[in-house]
């Protein structure tokens, strides 16, 4: 079975530009989360939906960070002007349980 | 909000060794989940606990979930070097998933 698919696995931009993240969930999960991993502040849970509905964005850390989900199957995290400071792995994960299941990032670097 | 407190930050151990790390909180949990991160990768799940003093195993990994409903820890027995990597915890409480800082694993052959 597929698991979560997130593309692209790396992206590299300039400061400024906008991002697109996107997210495919694992068919049948009903809740997806997007997660900001770092060094310095480990996992941090940006933004969850559950059955295509944003719950919890309180983790969106401001502004020009914005997230969709148009149907079951697909979501998507946008940077909407880039900085620096959002350089990290950013991970897509779903569930239908209490069993998160995540997939292998993407890589964001802003120079 | 809900905090976790996953030690040892590292570890360095020989091949061979046992293993063990643990969370605490100082909220209730009702979920304890494990997770393991390669270098490149999503975390993967190791092993979910549902029940308070719930001792789950997966293979050479056991897991238990505090009396207390506030702690749990890991064991991974006779450690290989494939066992390396970043190991997570995870609460679930009333509110979101928390995660721990991670414990990361070196094994020296």
């Amino acid at each position: 079975d597929a698991g979560v698919i997130q593309s692209p696995r790396h992206e590299v931009t300039e400061m400024g530009q906008e991002v697109t993240l996107r997210c495919k969930p694992i068919s049948g999960h009903n809740s997806l989360f997007w997660y900001r991993q770092t060094m310095m502040r480990g996992l941090e849970l940006l933004i969850y939906f559950n059955n295509n509905v944003p719950i919890d964005d309180s983790g969106m850390p401001e502004d020009r960070f914005s997230a969709k989900m148009p149907n079951a199957s697909f979501s998507t995290l946008k940077i909407q002007p880039s900085e620096p400071r959002d350089s990290a792995v950013y991970f897509c994960a779903s569930t239908r349980t209490r069993k998160l299941f995540f997939g292998s990032g993407t890589q964001l670097s802003v120079l | 909000g809900q905090q976790l407190n996953q030690s040892p930050q590292s570890m360095f151990i020989q091949e061979g060794e046992d293993v063990s790390m643990n969370c605490t909180s100082s909220s209730i949990f009702n979920t304890w989940l494990w997770y393991k991160q390669e270098p490149g990768e999503g975390p993967v799940l190791l092993i979910a606990l549902y029940k308070a003093g719930e001792l789950t195993s997966n293979g050479r990994l056991t897991a238990q979930f505090g009396i207390t409903r506030k702690d749990s820890f890991l064991n991974i027995s006779a450690s290989i070097p494939s066992d390396v990597g970043i190991y997570f915890c995870a609460g679930q409480g009333a509110q979101k998933l928390v995660f721990g800082q991670g414990t990361r694993l070196t094994i020296n052959p």
